[in-house]
């Protein structure tokens, strides 16, 4: 069946440097989301990428989709404390009703 | 706003007793999934539904059943609840849109079986 696979698991930063996670699926993918999950709390849908070769930007935060399509990456440009938490990237599995979830990367910032 | 809410926030049951997770959904949303979240393991999807009475098995679904007669309600059932079932339940709906879904997260339920 399909895989996203995230990478890093953990990333310790300094509060005010860059940060990246990336995402890589095994099949191509109609669009992907990302979501982020605060300690305790529950993921939060961030954003949607549906275009190949799409870039997405939220405040520090840069969300790009592969040209082929198959993978994303997160980029948070001056860490904040607030930006702490997990974030996960997710594919819908052969367009259907399911979300494959990567297995998130968990940010924690030094301040 | 889209609201899941899910009716326990914290249980802790005894081994062997039937556990009942219930989940709301205020936005007709067609899909609603239960997940579990363990540290290291990520999100696992239990079950889902796309319509009333329908369901579908997840990845993980040996030790749970679900229920689903209101297209607002999904209720994630343990049979017989064990230690190894003490986690984060998440539910979440959606409804499909032309490119993909997106999800919403109800805000868990932590369940410790002793």
């Amino acid at each position: 069946g399909q895989q996203v696979m995230q990478i890093p698991q953990y990333q310790h930063v300094q509060e005010g440097e860059d940060f990246t996670t990336y995402c890589n699926s095994s099949t191509t993918l109609s669009n992907i989301q990302w979501y982020k999950q605060r300690p305790g709390g529950h993921p939060v849908f961030l954003i949607q990428l549906v275009k190949s070769g799409e870039v997405k930007k939220q405040k520090r935060l840069t969300f790009q989709f592969g040209e082929a399509k198959k993978n994303s990456s997160l980029h948070i440009t001056a860490t904040q404390t607030t930006d702490v938490g997990t974030y996960f990237c997710a594919g819908p599995e052969n367009a259907g009703n399911m979300l494959t979830f990567g297995g998130g990367t968990r940010l924690m910032v030094k301040p | 706003d889209v609201k899941v809410t899910q009716s326990s926030r914290y249980l802790v049951k005894r081994t062997g007793e039937k556990v009942f997770l219930e989940c709301v959904q205020d936005m007709d949303h067609e899909n609603m999934f239960w997940y579990r979240q363990d540290p290291g393991l990520g999100l696992r999807l239990i079950y889902f539904s796309y319509d009333v009475k329908m369901k579908e098995k997840g990845d993980i679904p040996e030790g749970y059943s679900v229920s689903r007669e209101k297209k607002e309600r999904f209720s994630l059932i343990l049979e017989s609840a064990s230690t190894n079932q003490t986690s984060m339940y998440l539910c979440a709906s959606s409804f499909i849109q032309d490119s993909g879904n997106t999800i919403y997260f109800g805000e868990g339920s932590w369940l410790t079986v002793v």
